[in-house]
């Protein structure tokens, strides 16, 4: 079954540093996607950045960056040079291909709450 | 702002009661998901539509149904209502079903039963 794992359910990280937050995956598919979203207070969930099973390169945004191991079937998420708004809940989730009895759905770590101190 | 629009953004209601959840996707987008997050089973996945018919469902409670209309936006109804029901329920939208297609998410209903 697939399944996403987020072991660390808190973090703290000075302002202007960076920080890793933890995803592992599970998954019998050869296809598939990784996403990062963040779910500040207010609730709403804000689309991070993705990485596709086949990208041989690690995926950035801006700030973020996905460290995408493959063979370990670990896809961290690293925010540089922190800043106070970066604190929130930070969800990893796995979306497979719709078809072959998969559904497209994402699934979802059980997410990390990231506080930034000043 | 995603782009997919959801209301109302609170409802507050009683054990017992029936409620519509709306949701209109971006401009383009053909595919839906409902998604329930609570505190004790995080964030899942309910049920899914594209282009109108419904293609998937997850763990979505017999008394809850949702439908996709003409016009691409989405309804998830909920009925007999129980505390339990109480969560944060987001729409999402994809332009297409692939791995890599990324899904848009609403700001969400949150649902309070009293």
């Amino acid at each position: 079954a697939q399944k996403i794992t987020q072991t660390q359910p808190g973090m703290f990280v000075q302002e202007k540093e960076a920080v890793t937050l933890d995803c592992t995956y599970d998954t019998s598919d050869q296809s598939y996607g990784l996403f990062w979203y963040k779910q500040p207070s207010s609730g709403e969930m804000i689309f991070l950045i993705y990485q596709g099973s086949y990208d041989e390169q690690n995926a950035t945004e801006g700030r973020y960056s996905l460290n995408f191991q493959k063979a370990r079937k670990s896809a961290n998420l690293v925010i540089s040079a922190s800043q106070l708004g970066d604190s929130a809940m930070y969800f990893c989730a796995m979306r497979e291909p719709h078809g072959s009895g998969n559904t497209g759905k994402l699934i979802f770590g059980q997410g990390t709450t990231l506080q930034v101190k000043p | 702002d995603s782009g997919v629009t959801q209301t109302p953004k609170h409802l507050i209601t009683a054990t017992g009661q029936r409620v519509t959840l709306r949701c209109s996707p971006r401009s383009g987008d053909l595919s839906v998901y409902w998604y329930q997050q609570s505190l004790d089973q995080g964030l899942q996945f309910l049920i899914q539509y594209y282009n109108g018919e419904e293609r998937a469902k997850g763990n979505i409670l017999e008394r809850f149904s949702a439908q996709q209309f003409p016009d691409l936006h989405s309804e998830l109804n909920l009925s007999s209502l129980e505390l339990g029901d109480s969560a944060l329920y987001f729409c999402a939208s994809s332009y297409g079903q692939g791995a890599q297609n990324e899904q848009f998410f609403g700001p969400g209903t949150r649902l309070t039963v009293l």
